[in-house]
């Protein structure tokens, strides 16, 4: 079952921040989180595992609350550059597992 | 390295006709997939493979075949085009599918008529 992210949609100013949320009805085993350029391909930002590590990037972080099957993307000091739609991929099924279920996106548009 | 590189980048079908997507990359990964991605629906896995001569389906398999004979290449071939094929179309990789990180492929834009 597809995960579910909030917002939809945000804008922001430079310098602003963001929570982009994703949830699952599902117990997970991890969270990827992807970013979008209008046109472009899927890029990776982080993976967060059941257990609490995490492998990615340096100027985004994110959590991952097992219990409730949810992550959170937070997004710090926006620049320009992170314009673009946020995706969270889930997987379920835990090592060995191959299938990440993906949310709609969450839109994210920074101006100046 | 090139990455995942996709062929083609556009194309344009009648409906019924079939052809086939390419995929390729030189990483030397395992796990490569197909997703396909339509206005506000994300990503949704097609077909996937964990090593050559391995394939699985995803969640939306239906009207599409793969194969794998060689670690590189995973073509994506539509048997019988439909205007409800009309989509993005992605290729991914990684080392070994699972909790490693996924590599795109730059897209196949796909009209059906």
């Amino acid at each position: 079952q597809q995960p579910v992210q909030s917002p939809q949609a945000v804008i922001l100013r430079e310098g602003e921040d963001a929570v982009i949320n994703c949830s699952s009805s599902k117990a997970l085993y991890s969270v990827h989180w992807y970013r979008q350029k209008h046109g472009e391909a899927p890029v990776f930002l982080m993976i967060l595992l059941k257990g609490g590590e995490q492998k990615g990037h340096d100027k985004i972080s994110a959590s991952f609350n097992e219990k409730k099957q949810q992550s959170s993307l937070y997004l710090t000091a926006s620049q320009l550059s992170y314009s673009g739609t946020y995706f969270c991929g889930t997987d379920s099924a835990g090592a060995g597992s191959y299938q990440l279920t993906f949310g709609k996106g969450t839109k994210l548009s920074v101006i100046p | 390295n090139a990455g995942v590189t996709q062929t083609p980048k556009f194309q344009v079908l009648k409906t019924g006709q079939s052809m086939t997507l390419q995929c390729a990359q030189d990483m030397n990964h395992e796990y490569m997939s197909w997703y396909r991605q339509d206005p506000g629906m994300g990503l949704r896995l097609i077909h996937y493979s964990v090593g050559a001569g391995i394939t699985d389906q995803g969640e939306v398999p239906n009207g599409y075949n793969v194969s794998r004979s060689t670690t590189e290449d995973f073509p994506l071939r539509l048997l019988s085009a439909a205007p409800s094929q009309t989509s993005v179309y992605f290729c991914a990789s990684s080392y070994s599918g699972g909790i490693e990180t996924q590599y795109f492929g730059p897209g196949t834009r796909l009209l059906v008529l």
